[in-house]
């Protein structure tokens, strides 16, 4: 189906280990970001990426890593997980200029840090 | 800086009955102001945007939202409130500050609509 995916739904896992959550989407727009949702902090920008292999840092980038090798993939990657990365993690892609276009998000992944 | 203020964290209101959901801001440039909803346990959906022009815009599901540059507010509005509309609302303001201009949003206000 057309539109924005990610993976996992739900994760589950322990301080230190290494997690990647998949964001596909299939309009081949050319930004796409991620967000994380926290209480009282509503949502925040990690990272984004303008294009292919163009990425740059958002709000709250520290911990985290991303890549865009395809158009339509933009993988977020938390190298060493911490309890303070416990959150619902958005992608979104949207196909011009973000402030003036919505943004498509897809359905979210809930972060669990043990 | 810029900065996008939600002062209700909880609205509630009666179903039939209009609703207001409220959205105050401040931006070094121009204020390019958007408002999302969020369905529990889903990503946030468009509502309406304001870039310039009319400073009343209509957006989804038969909401509005009034654009007043001196009380620098966005407030969403919709004349009869119906039980679905109870959702999560965020409003989002132009960041000038991050680069690429991407979107810098609120905290959220959940709506409870009272049957």
């Amino acid at each position: 189906d057309a539109g924005i995916t990610q993976s996992p739904r739900y994760k589950i896992t322990e301080t230190g280990r290494q997690v990647t959550l998949m964001c596909h989407q299939t309009w081949s727009h050319s930004y796409m970001f991620w967000y994380r949702q926290d209480l009282g902090h509503g949502l925040r920008l990690i990272y984004y990426s303008a294009a292919a292999d163009i990425t740059d840092k958002g709000e709250v980038p520290d911990g985290y890593v991303v890549s865009r090798s395809k158009t339509e993939n933009f993988p977020l990657t938390l190298e060493s997980a911490t309890r303070s990365q416990t959150s619902v993690y958005f992608c979104a892609s949207t196909a011009d200029e973000p402030s003036n276009n919505e943004q498509f998000f897809g359905p979210g992944t809930r972060l669990t840090v043990l | 800086a810029q900065s996008v203020a939600q002062p209700e964290d909880q609205v509630n209101v009666a179903e039939g009955n209009p609703l207001t959901v409220k959205c105050t801001y401040s931006v070094s440039g121009n204020p390019y102001l958007f408002w999302y909803v969020q369905y529990p346990n889903r990503g946030l959906q468009f509502l309406l945007k304001y870039i310039t022009g009319d400073n009343l815009v209509k957006g989804s599901y038969g909401f509005e939202a009034e654009f007043n540059k001196s009380q620098t507010s966005f407030h969403l509005k919709k004349p009869s409130a119906l039980v679905s509309d109870s959702a999560l609302y965020f409003c989002a303001v132009r960041d000038y500050q991050t680069g690429a201009n991407n979107l810098f949003f609120g905290t959220g206000t959940r709506l409870t609509v009272i049957p």
